[in-house]
């Protein structure tokens, strides 16, 4: 089944823990990105990756670092979490260009004490 | 930045009847993208339309674009318990390498 994966789907943590959230598609997509979403704000989107060890900055990318360097995983770290970036996660991957219909994971709902 | 704004931001009906929603937008799109979620959960692609196509099917969904005014409307037919959901317009603009979505529009569908 074509999907995007994401590990923990749920996490509470404490300022400044380091943590990382996974995400990995089975589509063999070029292009993945991460968003996270706040109530009356939508989805921004936070970094995206064109292809393997490409990446760049979204709209809301301070605080955050990702990697690339497989294929099928984009990983999301946070090296030192704070209370204002408790919010749910997605990670999203398309076929060669982000402008193309985006595959989205189920979500990573994170709280940041 | 938010390019895409939805109207309105919630909407209630009753099963059967039709529901609207609108997105307008700031600048030119290369296409449009309407998402649904349900609560708390990834969102799903419905549809897809063209900076140069003015009217798009599928199934019950009918979905316009009219770039003279920056807007597009989303329209679910014969509404069921079931399209309860938030649903959001997304733009991708020249650089066609990412999505700028809205803030959604929540619909409650009644039986």
């Amino acid at each position: 089944e074509a999907q995007v994966t994401q590990n923990p789907r749920y996490l509470i943590t404490v300022t400044g823990k380091k943590l990382t959230v996974t995400c990995s598609q089975n589509m063999n997509h070029e292009y993945m990105s991460w968003y996270r979403q706040d109530p009356g704000l939508g989805l921004r989107q936070i970094y995206y990756s064109m292809n393997v060890e490409v990446t760049d900055k979204g709209d809301v990318p301070e605080g955050y670092k990702v990697s690339r360097k497989e294929k099928r995983n984009f990983p999301l770290i946070l090296e030192s979490p704070s209370p204002n970036q408790t919010s749910l996660y997605f990670c999203a991957s398309s076929q060669v260009q982000g402008g193309n219909e985006q595959f989205f994971g189920p979500g990573t709902r994170l709280t940041v004490l | 930045s938010q390019q895409g704004e939805e109207d309105p931001q919630a909407l209630s009906i009753q099963e059967g009847e039709n529901a609207t929603m609108n997105c307008s937008y700031k600048t030119s799109i290369n296409n449009l993208q309407w998402y649904r979620q349900n609560s708390g959960r990834g969102l799903v692609h419905l549809i897809l339309i063209r900076s140069n196509e003015r009217e798009k099917h599928s199934g019950r969904l009918r979905v316009t674009l009219d770039t003279s005014k920056k807007s597009s409307s989303l329209l679910i037919t014969a509404s069921r318990a079931a399209d309860t959901a938030s649903y959001f317009c997304a733009t991708v603009g020249g650089g066609y390498n990412k999505l700028i979505f809205g803030a959604g529009t929540r619909l409650a569908v009644h039986p």
